[in-house]
């Protein structure tokens, strides 16, 4: 069964700084993965979404990831954090090709410093 | 805004108790499925609805039941509650051949 693990329950990164998210994923077929956005007491927002094109996603709100089959990791980046990225985010895996089936991760809660 | 509501927004219920959870989709979009996200937690699938029949479950018990109706509306039915049924409940749609789903906002169910 797929699986996804978040490095680091919590990040803290400054006001402009990169921002780096971690996931790995453990699936036995070629997955499709995202990354979800949630704001306090609010539902979830798709920041991204890979689906077996090219390897490098970008999304919305100028964030990104790249999907490394031989690392099974799909890690998230911004180049400069701005205070309104402080949030939940969630890494998921599709149960096999059915995107709306999908396994998520335990979230990364996410701090800017200003 | 994703088009999807779910009401209420939040909800108290006593150990034991049933409660029905709805959900509002976009017009068109003919899957719905449910997840429960425990404090902290990440989201965990609870099942799917396709064109009104479930078409994929997680590992919940059959006490989590659902429905959807031809108006784009759907339920989520939980019986005999249980203390650890205390979670954030949302609601996905997405339309026919899309690669996305949309979430609404969620029901907060806290049980006594």
């Amino acid at each position: 069964a797929q699986s996804v693990t978040q490095l680091g329950s919590h990040v803290s990164v400054s006001e402009g700084a990169l921002v780096l998210l971690r996931c790995n994923y453990s699936s036995s077929v070629p997955p499709y993965l995202f990354w979800y956005v949630q704001y306090p007491n609010q539902g979830l927002q798709l920041l991204l979404k890979y689906t077996s094109a090219a390897t490098l996603v970008k999304g919305i709100n100028g964030f990104e990831a790249e999907f490394k089959k031989s690392e099974t990791s799909f890690h998230l980046t911004k180049p400069s954090a701005h205070m309104s990225d402080a949030a939940e985010y969630f890494c998921a895996v599709s149960e096999g090709t059915s995107y709306d089936k999908v396994i998520f991760g335990p979230g990364t809660s996410l701090s800017v410093i200003p | 805004e994703t088009g999807v509501t779910q009401s209420p927004t939040h909800l108290i219920k006593t150990r034991g108790q049933q409660v029905t959870l709805r959900c509002s989709s976009q017009s068109g979009h003919n899957t719905v499925s449910w997840y429960q996200q425990a404090l902290g937690q990440g989201p965990q699938f609870i099942f799917q609805y396709y064109r009104e029949e479930e078409n994929g479950r997680g590992n919940f018990p059959p006490r989590f039941s659902g429905l959807q109706f031809p108006n784009y509306s759907s339920e989520l039915n939980v019986n005999a509650l249980e203390l650890d049924d205390s979670a954030l409940y949302l609601c996905a749609s997405s339309p026919p051949l899309a690669d996305t789903q949309y979430f609404g906002p969620g029901t907060r169910l806290t049980v006594l």
